[in-house]
């Protein structure tokens, strides 16, 4: 099945604990990109990915690193989590042509205490 | 930078009745595409339906079409013969090289 698949689905830390939220997909897409939502202000973009070894800052990449070592994968890292970045966190992934939209991972509730 | 507007926070309508969700954005770009989002309380995200700006015909996917006005910058949503597993967040979405969202409209179908 074709899917975009994250890790954990729910995820308590506590500020300053680094963590990493996983993301894999199968579809062999080009683009991917990570969002957090808030209520009120929809999806944000954090990081995005054009390809291995691309990536580059969205609206709100501040606190936030990512990599792309491989196509499939796109971890999101939060070095030092601070309670500003509770929120339900989506990864997300696109072939290169954009008409097929994003196919999104199942999101991942993230409370930083 | 392409700004989204959802100027309709919450929205509620009877079953099997029409409403209809609106969506503005900003952009100099000519070429890009709209999509629109549904969010049930499952909280996944599920492409509703899609529209390319260079396309004048308006997209259709079953009780669900859009009104494209491209000189306006306006990208509605209608919804025919509501169901209650309607009942979702929509969110409006703009893409050229990367995906920006509204804040979306909170719809309650009724029974």
């Amino acid at each position: 099945e074709a899917q975009v698949t994250q890790n954990p689905r729910y995820l308590i830390t506590v500020t300053g604990k680094k963590l990493t939220v996983t993301c894999s997909q199968n579809m062999n897409h080009e683009y991917m990109s990570w969002y957090r939502q808030d209520p009120g202000l929809g999806l944000r973009q954090i990081y995005y990915s054009m390809n291995v070894e691309v990536t580059d800052k969205g609206d709100v990449p501040e606190g936030y690193k990512v990599s792309r070592k491989e196509k499939r994968n796109f971890p999101l890292i939060l070095e030092s989590p601070s309670p500003n970045q509770t929120s339900l966190y989506f990864c997300a992934s696109s072939p290169r042509n954009p008409l097929y939209g994003y196919t999104f991972g199942s999101g991942t509730r993230l409370t930083v205490v | 930078a392409q700004t989204v507007t959802q100027s309709q926070p919450e929205m509620s309508v009877q079953e099997a009745e029409t409403v209809t969700l609106s969506c503005t954005y900003d952009t100099s770009e000519n070429n890009y595409y709209l999509f629109w989002y549904k969010q049930p309380p499952s909280r996944q995200m599920i492409l509703v339906i899609r529209q390319e700006a260079y396309k004048q015909q308006n997209a259709t996917e079953n009780r669900f079409s859009v009104n494209f006005q491209k000189a306006a910058k306006s990208f509605s949503l209608k919804i025919s013969d509501s169901q209650l597993g309607d009942t979702a967040m929509y969110f409006c979405a703009f893409m050229d090289n990367d995906m920006r969202f509204g804040a979306g409209t909170r719809l309650t179908v009724k029974p």
